[in-house]
């Protein structure tokens, strides 16, 4: 049911910068509605890690910055570390039907 | 800090009702939007609908049909039923708080640990 599309996998070298998109529609990113970033550790529960298209949580590594254009928005993470090895997932606001909260199709970060 | 525990039987026959509570701990219910959230092992992220904690709800279009969450101000709880249950249903389920101040900003900071339940005779 996901409105809202993430490529499955991205990796990189340690200290390498990688980036996630997360590609939406008229009726929720292209909107102008927020975007929110997800990490999820192997066994645990999401986390929330950017918060209104570019904040970030108190904890959250500077490593990482999101932004937002268009109908689309991206997560970059700057100097990958090993501990950055997760699934990480896209949150909008969709106005289709009667609106819903939407998650991306997800993305595994691999550290090479 | 706040922490969200969530609750209810691992294991529910298919047609039949899952059940599921979160309690808030360390915290108020009041003020905040409480979510449920769930996911299919291996697969996605699903928003399955959210109570505020004077008892108005929001429900995801897709299951709303068999959904309903209701709120305990006393217990400082909030609970989840889904009906006529099938595999498809099989999933983890978390409750998780809303941040954000106007609903196309909200998302969800603050999640329990989730519970799996499994639809199954």
């Amino acid at each position: 049911q996901s409105v809202l599309t993430q490529p499955p996998s991205v990796s990189g070298a340690p200290g390498q910068r990688v980036t996630i998109s997360c590609t939406g529609s008229s009726s929720n990113i292209g909107a102008g509605y927020d975007v929110h970033w997800y990490q999820q550790l192997p066994g645990t529960a999401p986390k929330l890690f950017i918060y209104g298209n570019t904040n970030r949580p108190s904890g959250v590594p500077d490593r990482f910055s999101g932004s937002k254009s268009g109908t689309s928005a991206s997560l970059a993470i700057t100097g990958l570390q090993a501990e950055d090895e997760a699934d990480y997932y896209c949150q909008s606001y969709d106005s289709s039907l009667t609106g819903l909260y939407v998650f991306g199709t997800g993305t595994k970060v691999t550290v090479l | 800090q706040v922490q969200l525990q969530e609750s209810g039987p691992g294991l529910v026959k298919p047609s039949e009702t899952l059940s599921l509570t979160c309690t808030v701990i360390g915290g108020s219910i009041s003020s905040y939007y409480w979510n449920w959230i769930r996911q299919p092992p291996g697969k996605g992220l699903e928003w399955i609908g959210y109570i505020y904690y004077s008892g108005s709800t929001k429900y995801n279009p897709s299951l709303k049909s068999r959904v309903t969450i209701s709120v305990d101000t006393s217990k400082n709880q909030f609970s989840l039923k889904v009906s006529s249950v099938t595999a498809a249903d099989t999933a983890v389920y978390y409750c998780a708080r809303t941040g954000g101040y106007n609903y196309w900003q909200y998302y969800f900071d603050n999640w329990g640990q989730g519970t799996l339940v499994t639809v199954s005779s």
